[in-house]
């Protein structure tokens, strides 16, 4: 079993609408969590990351975290052509600096 | 600007003739990290590096060596390429060992033949 597993697409939405991207993992002992944003040939950027249980928004993108589950997601609402990438999710299991990532998801927003 | 860089952005090698590719930042980060990413397999930490003269594995350290003389570079170094090491490769930075931020570079497409 992967350490960190996402779905890896196409994730196809149309334009304005929310598209839910999901990550599980499978240490429960994982502290913090990230979502990073790839476009195709570029290096990745951060979006968000998440620590506590719940929701944390920034914007049009909202992270949530249910350690119980072990799942944290990413929603994009009002999704727009320039959200077109691919989504990383990431943790890390302590203060050590290392980061685990998925595969990616990769998303598609249709004019 | 606060940026990581990375050199070359390409390289097309030979097996096992050694080359370095050399990361830079300007934000005075202590972490700095190397990753590969390929496809189906997403982005594998090789080595990461806490601070000046420390250094620790990642998830696939083989082939490769780092060093971290100075806080600003973290050389990556392929003392003998193979194929298997063809890959885009990311050099990251942050401030914190928590990496909120982890600021990546521009990426270096090696290919070894």
């Amino acid at each position: 079993q992967k350490e960190v597993e996402q779905n890896s697409g196409p994730l196809s939405v149309p334009e304005g609408a929310i598209a839910s991207l999901n990550c599980t993992y499978s240490d429960r002992g994982s502290q913090s969590f990230f979502w990073y944003r790839q476009y195709s040939g570029k290096s990745p950027e951060l979006i968000m990351f998440i620590y506590s249980n719940g929701d944390k928004e920034d914007g049009r993108f909202t992270a949530q975290l249910n350690k119980a589950s072990q799942y944290v997601s990413l929603l994009i609402r009002d999704s727009q052509p320039s959200d077109s990438a691919t989504y990383l999710c990431a943790l890390k299991r302590n203060q050590g600096g290392k980061l685990i990532f998925g595969q990616g998801t990769e998303l598609s927003v249709k004019p | 600007e606060a940026q990581v860089t990375q050199n070359p952005r390409y390289l097309i090698t030979v097996t096992g003739k050694k080359l370095t590719v050399t990361c830079s930042q300007n934000m005075n980060h202590e972490y700095m990290s190397w990753y590969r990413q390929d496809p189906g397999l997403g982005l594998r930490q090789i080595y990461y590096s806490m601070n000046v003269e420390v250094t620790d594995k990642g998830d696939v350290p083989e082939g490769y060596k780092v060093s971290r003389k100075e806080k600003r570079n973290f050389p990556l170094i392929l003392e003998s390429p193979s194929p298997n090491q063809t890959s885009l490769y990311f050099c990251a930075s942050s401030g914190t060992s928590g990496g909120e931020t982890q600021y990546f570079g521009p990426g270096t497409r090696l290919l070894v033949l």
